[in-house]
């Protein structure tokens, strides 16, 4: 099973900062299958990205996903009010999908 | 417009069995590619996939937890079925269906979440 790794846990920044996630897997993950989602506090998560680099449906092009391989980044350009949230990484590999812990990005 | 609700008991009691009912709109489960899938968060923590079932009736389980559960689909309701045996504690959690869509050149994700139900485990 793929073990999947995010860091920071806390991201502490300012809004208008730039957000730099990552996401580690304990081997390799096709970029197909790499997913980023956000969630608020009592809501349900929503979909950023799919594979590893495509903005899902209504997504602001201030997030931005890449990597490969092992290593897979989220980038929030310039990060808004409504951005402050929690991510997470999901990946999809031998029929079976792993989510991260998460990396909570809070306003400094 | 894709919707999904989650549905079933808000209090279940150790070893007894959830039955939770996903009910959508908007897409047909017997559309090629098209799947959908159940996904649990316990208060403050991180989420973990339970299971998956396809168009074409595959499934997939989470390996741990794969001797407790079964996934159906009912295609002409437009509901799919979560069953999980042996409550405990452990498993009180927001249960959430999503589904799980094919972008094409292999990629795939849950693109349309429910609203999820509280699901306590005790006596």
């Amino acid at each position: 099973e793929i073990v999947l790794t995010q860091s920071p846990g806390t991201l502490s920044l300012s809004p208008g900062e730039r957000a730099t996630l990552s996401c580690r897997a304990s081997q390799s993950v096709s970029s197909s299958y790499l997913a980023w989602y956000q969630q608020k506090p009592g809501q349900a998560p929503r979909l950023l990205i799919y594979g590893a680099s495509s903005r899902a449906t209504g997504i602001p092009d201030r997030f931005s996903g890449s990597g490969s391989g092992t290593d897979f980044t989220l980038t929030i350009s310039r990060l808004e009010p409504e951005d402050f949230a929690v991510y997470y990484c999901q990946q999809y590999g031998s029929s079976i999908f792993t989510f991260g812990p998460g990396t909570k990005v809070d306003i400094k | 417009q894709i919707t999904l609700k989650e549905s079933g008991p808000t209090l279940v009691k150790p070893t007894q069995t959830l039955t939770l009912t996903c009910t959508f709109s908007g897409f047909s489960l017997s559309t090629s590619g098209v799947g959908v899938g159940w996904i649990r968060q316990p208060p403050g923590k991180a989420l973990e996939w339970l299971a998956l079932i396809y168009w074409d009736d595959d499934k997939r389980y989470s390996p741990s937890l794969k001797s407790r559960l079964t996934i159906t689909k009912d295609t002409s309701k437009n509901q799919v079925v979560l069953t999980m045996t042996n409550m405990d504690p452990v498993d009180t959690a927001t249960y959430y269906c999503a589904h799980f869509n094919y972008y094409g050149s292999g990629r795939y994700a849950f693109d349309i979440w429910g609203q999820g139900t509280m699901v306590t485990v005790s006596s």
